[in-house]
């Protein structure tokens, strides 16, 4: 069985502040995708990486895909309180026809 | 560009009572995928279906648990009986292609008394 587990879980830091969350599995994914929910909603996709040790950015998100494709991580710069939200990753099965399997998440709380 | 749409987005029942929830997925995406998000087990996926066609129940959770798609523009989740345990938000997202970028509803949150 496939899993992808996330840390921290839970994340509470001060306006200005850097923060790393981890994603890692001992599977290899065909790609990684990171998701951000906000209350009373669904998640909605900020990135997708394919290539291993891929790196991509968001405004002030860093996303990066292990070079073994088994792990990522998300790097926020300078958090703001609109970062606030529940961050999944989920990474792709292969031959699954896109079948995604998630982590649990990391809930960051951003206080101004 | 009109998003998944879901209904209802809030469903409260007493256990016993049969549930349906309905999802209508993005115009010409043929992958649909129906998830529950708890707590304690975060977002598990249940079933997807490619072309109307179900791929890969091993999520659903029991009998009780059954979905559909009779066409590619219409999916239903159906919980019968409903126990308290089955409380959570339902989700139902979906996607182009196999490709794995999922598009998500907003939900129904289902609390079972």
């Amino acid at each position: 069985t496939q899993l992808l587990e996330q840390s921290p879980q839970f994340l509470s830091i001060q306006e200005g502040e850097n923060l790393t969350v981890y994603c890692n599995s001992s599977s290899v994914f065909s790609s990684l995708q990171w998701y951000r929910q906000e209350p009373g909603e669904g998640p909605v996709l900020l990135v997708t990486v394919v290539t291993g040790g891929e790196v991509k950015k968001l405004k002030r998100l860093t996303f990066q895909f292990g070079d073994a494709r088994k792990d990522s991580s998300l790097h926020i710069t300078a958090a703001q309180p609109g970062d606030t939200g529940l961050y999944l990753c989920a990474g792709g099965a292969y031959n699954q026809g896109g079948k995604l399997i998630f982590g649990q998440g990391t809930e960051l709380s951003v206080k101004p | 560009d009109a998003g998944v749409i879901q209904s209802p987005r809030h469903e409260v029942t007493e256990m016993g009572q049969e549930v349906t929830l309905r999802c209508k997925p993005i115009s010409g995406h043929d992958y649909l995928f129906w998830y529950r998000q708890t707590m304690m087990r975060g977002l598990e996926l249940l079933i997807y279906f490619n072309n109307n066609v179900p791929i890969d129940d091993s999520g659903m959770p029991e009998d009780r648990f059954s979905a559909k798609m009779p066409n590619a523009s219409f999916s239903t989740l159906k919980i019968q009986p409903s126990e308290p345990r089955d409380s959570a938000v339902y989700f139902c997202a979906s996607s182009f292609g196999g490709r794995n970028e999922q598009f998500f509803g907003p939900g129904t949150r289902l609390t079972v008394l």
